[in-house]
């Protein structure tokens, strides 16, 4: 089983307001990640958790704030969007970090964010 | 500099006929290779991936990609396409070492035509 699920599958949210996305694994993976995909363009990595620790933050903005409760959930709490924050973001997960062979990726169905 | 390139940004082919999606990246360390399908309107899924032995890996859908490390490419290829194969396709690359990321290439889209 190498499935990554996802929720909500869409959210419309205004500028002021405060959301969560959620993602899980239960495949024993000890790595996660989010990602933000515009139309037409590959993955932006955003964030990476090893372990449940922060592992990379590709300058992303605070206006996302990940947060990685257990080795099975990852968050991405959303507060004071802008409209060009627009985006499929998708949620990965790998059985390790390591610069190996277990870095392999499996990726979520994605939350369409739509910021108005 | 490490870099993924795919070179064709779309590739239209009629229906069961056979294609070929290129990528070529560049590296200096060993490397492990992917290529992601995506349907519309859904996420990314792992199609095949070469990490190591034999350098011809296949999918469980009729994909094939070859590993060519003197030509530094895997391409991704198909002897007869079916409508339903119609997608956005990516290759992605990790380098072994200090950047454990995944790095993609632009993506190819694939439209298969009646």
């Amino acid at each position: 089983d190498t499935e990554v699920t996802q929720t909500p599958k869409h959210l419309v949210m205004g500028m002021t307001n405060k959301k969560s996305l959620k993602c899980e694994q239960h495949m024993g993976h000890r790595a996660m990640y989010w990602y933000k995909q515009k139309a037409k363009k590959p993955p932006e990595l955003m964030f990476v958790y090893s372990y449940e620790k922060l592992s990379i933050n590709e300058s992303v903005p605070s206006r996302f704030s990940p947060e990685c409760p257990n080795s099975s959930l990852l968050n991405l709490h959303l507060h004071a969007l802008q409209p060009e924050d627009s985006a499929l973001y998708l949620c990965a997960s790998s059985q390790d970090f390591g610069g190996g062979p277990g870095d392999t990726q499996y990726f979520g169905p994605g939350t369409r964010l739509t910021v108005l | 500099a490490q870099s993924v390139t795919q070179l064709d940004s779309q590739v239209p082919v009629f229906e069961e006929a056979p294609v070929e999606l290129r990528c070529n990246y560049s590296s200096s360390v060993s490397v492990y290779l992917f290529w992601y399908v995506q349907y519309p309107n859904q996420g990314l899924q792992l199609l095949l991936k070469y990490l190591s032995g034999s350098t011809l890996v296949e999918s469980i859908n009729g994909f094939e990609a070859e590993f060519n490390k003197s030509q530094t490419s895997f391409h991704l290829r198909k002897p007869s396409v079916h409508i339903s194969d119609t997608a956005e396709y990516f290759c992605a690359v990790t380098f072994s070492g200090s950047a454990r990321q995944l790095t993609f290439g632009s993506g190819t889209q694939l439209t298969v035509l009646p």
